[in-house]
Order: C-alpha cells, then sequence, then structure tokens
C-alpha cells in the first residue's frame, strides 16, 4: 500500500512571492514522482516530476525538490502569477507497481493580484 | 493529437439506477486507468488496462462497479445499482508503457 501526505490543503499567495506545496510517501520501489496542476472544470494535466537520481529540478518557475531519505518532496513555484491558481496534486507509484499512483490530497492554491 | 476524452461531462441519476460513463484514450496509449475523486479528498486508483487486458484492479470499491475495454480501444465504466457514495469525478487517464499519464477532464457523477 501507499500513502501521500499532502499539505497545505490551500494556500493564498501574493503575485510574485514564492508558493510551497509538500508531500509525502511511505513506501515505493519505483522513483518516478509527478506533480500535476488542474484547473476547474478540467482534467489533472502533468507539470513537472522528478526521478530522484537528483535532488532537484527545475523548469521555468517551478522547481521539485527531493529528500529520499526522508521520503518526502515538494514543489517551489516561484514569482507566482494569477495564472497559476490552480489545484496542486503530487502523486508517487505504488511499492509493487509503477503505474498505479497515489494521490495527495490536492493544494488549492490562490494567487492574488 | 486529441487527448484523453470523456463522456458524459455531468450525470446526475437517481440512486439504484445505472450509469455508464466512458473514456477514450489518446491513440496508441495500450495502458487506461480510471480514477474517482470524491469530494476534496486524494484521487483514488481504481484499475489499470494494458489493451484489452485488467493489469490491476485492487481499485474497484465493490462488485457494483465493472469495468471493460473491449478491443483494447475505449474503455467503459458501468455502476449498476448507483449509491450515493459513488458520487464524485471520474478520471480516465492513459499513457504508452511506463510513461506520464495523461488525464481527460472527468466525469462529474451526482447520485441523488
Amino acid at each position: 500500500q501507499q500513502q501521500v501526505k499532502q499539505s497545505p490543503q490551500s494556500l493564498i499567495v501574493q503575485k510574485g512571492g514564492i508558493s510551497i506545496i509538500n508531500c509525502a510517501y511511505e513506501n515505493t520501489a519505483f522513483d518516478y514522482f509527478p506533480w500535476y496542476q488542474q484547473f476547474p472544470g478540467k482534467g489533472p494535466a502533468l507539470l513537472i516530476a522528478i526521478r530522484p537520481d537528483v535532488s532537484e529540478k527545475k523548469e521555468g518557475r517551478f522547481t521539485i525538490s527531493f529528500n529520499k531519505s526522508a521520503k518526502q518532496f515538494s514543489l517551489h513555484i516561484m514569482d507566482s502569477q494569477p495564472g497559476d491558481s490552480a489545484t496542486y496534486f503530487c502523486a508517487a507509484p505504488g511499492r509493487y507497481n509503477f503505474n498505479k499512483f497515489y494521490f495527495g490530497s490536492g493544494t488549492k492554491l490562490n494567487v492574488k493580484p | 493529437e486529441a487527448g484523453v476524452t470523456q463522456f458524459p461531462s455531468h450525470s446526475v441519476i437517481e440512486k439504484g439506477q445505472t450509469v455508464t460513463l466512458r473514456c477514450d484514450p489518446i491513440s496508441g496509449h495500450d495502458n487506461l486507468y480510471w480514477y474517482r475523486r470524491v469530494m476534496g479528498k486524494e484521487i483514488k486508483f481504481l484499475l489499470h488496462f494494458v489493451k484489452e487486458s485488467k493489469q490491476d484492479e485492487s481499485g474497484m470499491p465493490n462488485n457494483r462497479f465493472l469495468a471493460e475495454r473491449t478491443g483494447g480501444t475505449y474503455s467503459t465504466l458501468k455502476v449498476q445499482p448507483a449509491e450515493l457514495e459513488d458520487s464524485g469525478v471520474y478520471f480516465c487517464a492513459s499513457s504508452l508503457f511506463n510513461q506520464p499519464q495523461h488525464f481527460g477532464d472527468g466525469t462529474r457523477l451526482s447520485i441523488l
């Protein structure tokens, strides 16, 4: 089994600020941790993912930091914009099945102009 | 390239009725997944097809849920009879082998 704990549940950030969302997982035999971004009425869309042969991955304003020993990973959104307002989900693969993903409960981000 | 398509986008039915959700994966994607999100909670895995075979159905809540993928193309998820606790958003996703999963926009199911 696998449990993914995501925090915070909701987040309000001023435009230009840094948004930080944290996730912790229990067990996995696979190293692939994606973050999904979901806008209202749409499905989750893959935002960025990390394979932890590195401890950090950056794509534009989005960075994943990974701490394998602590079984934690986080999403940092630099220079947050109102267009970033969405729900963010982290996910981790199951212990025995790479294709069976366990998701966090989601973080609703609101970036104020 | 067309994305994952789900029908209907919304469904409102009464308890005890039957509902069938449909998912058309991205063309060429052998892997197809069903997930469900109940209000405010995590997105939960239901099952995984590889072509027409059920690879993992450990997340299916009970035998009122039946998923099929005849011919390895589109998939259906039938709930019969529907109960109040089945309300939620049902997502379908597809992928190539061991590649990222692409999600559809979901079917919002409301049981009255």
